[in-house]
């Protein structure tokens, strides 16, 4: 099956930091998404993007499906920023994802 | 809309008995998953339905999983004889078919076999 590597696997930054994560994945996907496990556990879907780049506030991706990667991009990062980023990626006909590695965010004050 | 619905939030049982957890999904999707996620891990899909039917299981599904999705609206994931190594959290999400940027996953139900 598609092997979808992340790094780094853990982060520590200061409030207002900025910070790139990586997604690798090994073969050609239909669908890439990126989301965000805040330390209840809850995953938040923060974007589809199987190609191209998007932005939602501080928050921006950019996938090259050409190249197999993916990046997340958070600008002034900020404590609530902290948890689990992962990104997943669908290769089928059906929407089952397989999930990265992750990767550990804290952000402190 | 309320999101995707998991119930209960954490359940603790002894090895050997038997679980089950309830997921209601949103209203207008008519697809649902089931994943589990062990500590440190990404989740890891289980299995999924479209409407009622079961299209798909993963190898991690043992005989000892069986889930239901019985009139295509809520799904039931039954554990018999749970074994140590079933702790986990287990995650449902849904989605509509076409429109996988509207995958939304519930909270989750926490898993300790004691």
């Amino acid at each position: 099956g598609i092997q979808v590597e992340q790094s780094p696997p853990d982060l520590i930054l200061q409030e207002g930091a900025n910070s790139t994560l990586r997604c690798n994945f090994s073969d050609s996907v239909n669908n890439l998404q990126w989301f965000h496990q805040n330390p209840w556990g809850q995953l938040i879907n923060l974007f589809y993007i199987p190609s191209g780049t998007k932005q939602n506030g501080r928050l921006s991706a950019t996938t090259v499906a050409t190249e197999r990667y993916s990046l997340l991009y958070i600008s002034s990062s900020q404590t609530t920023d902290s948890g689990v980023y992962f990104c997943a990626v669908n290769t089928g006909t059906a929407s089952k994802l397989t999930f990265g590695t992750g990767t550990r965010l804290q952000v402190t004050l | 809309d309320t999101g995707v619905s998991q119930d209960p939030r954490h359940k603790i049982t002894k090895r050997g008995q038997n679980v089950t957890f309830r997921c209601d999904p949103i209203s207008e999707h008519n697809r649902l998953y089931w994943y589990r996620q062990t500590l440190g891990q990404g989740p890891e899909f289980l299995t999924y339905f479209q409407n009622e039917a079961q299209l798909e299981k993963s190898r991690l599904l043992s005989d000892r999983f069986s889930a239901e999705r019985p009139k295509g609206s809520f799904s039931t994931l039954e554990i018999q004889r749970t074994e140590q190594g079933d702790s986990a959290m287990y995650l449902c999400a849904s989605s509509l078919p076409g429109k996988p940027a509207g995958y939304t996953f519930g909270s989750g139900t926490r898993l300790t076999v004691v």
